[in-house]
């Protein structure tokens, strides 16, 4: 069965301070992937998605960027965090091409921006 | 661009009352809908979701939800919520082979 991980759970970064947060999928091959930060109140936005090795799609400008080095590896990352980069961030794998789009989600890594 | 309306941000019921919880969305053409559930410390777990076909779909613990397409909606329906029910619960719209877009969640609270 397929499996997704992602860590770390929890993180307190200084602001200015770099991040790296991995996501990684088992039990599949090619699966879309999926960066979404979710707010209170706000529901989850889309941050980045990935179709395949060294693609990445960008939805919203930022201070964020995604790469997937491997078929099942994503990681979300920042050269400098900002106190606003602080949030819920979840990784979700869903079929590739032919798939119906349903989305499976990791567990989250909070992350607070001091 | 699709979006996702949740207009029940915060729902109070009480054991064995009725839910149902509203989902509206903005796009004219093929849609695949989704309800996803987060119980409190869980992760994102899927509800029911609509393809094609039967309007009516049924999904687990007891859900259901609704599409109707000329109301853009796909609201979330319970005959008789339990305790365990309580969760934030998220729509969602899929249109071509985009990602997701989430609504903005409910958080449902059933008090015993």
């Amino acid at each position: 069965s397929q499996t997704i991980h992602q860590w770390p759970a929890t993180l307190v970064q200084p602001v200015g301070s770099p991040l790296s947060l991995e996501c990684t999928v088992e039990g599949t091959s090619n699966p879309n992937l999926y960066w979404y930060r979710q707010a209170a109140g706000r529901g989850l936005q889309l941050l980045f998605y990935s179709v395949g090795i060294g693609q990445i799609s960008s939805e919203v400008p930022q201070n964020l960027s995604a790469s997937r080095p491997q078929d099942r590896q994503f990681i979300l990352s920042s050269k400098k965090l900002l106190l606003s980069d602080s949030g819920f961030y979840l990784c979700a794998w869903s079929a590739g091409q032919g798939g119906t789009g349903e989305l499976f989600f990791g567990e989250g890594s909070r992350l607070t921006v001091l | 661009a699709q979006s996702v309306s949740q207009h029940n941000h915060h729902v109070i019921l009480s054991e064995a009352a009725s839910l149902e919880l509203g989902c509206n969305y903005s796009y004219g053409g093929t849609v695949n809908l989704f309800w996803y559930v987060q119980y409190p410390g869980q992760h994102l777990q899927l509800l029911l979701k609509y393809f094609s076909g039967d309007p009516l779909v049924k999904g687990i613990k007891g859900f259901e939800a609704e599409f109707i397409k000329s109301k853009f909606s796909f609201n979330l329906r319970k005959p008789s919520v339990q305790w365990s029910d309580t969760a934030e619960y998220f729509c969602a719209v899929r249109t071509g082979r985009r990602a997701l877009t989430f609504g903005s969640g409910t958080r449902l609270q059933v008090q015993p």
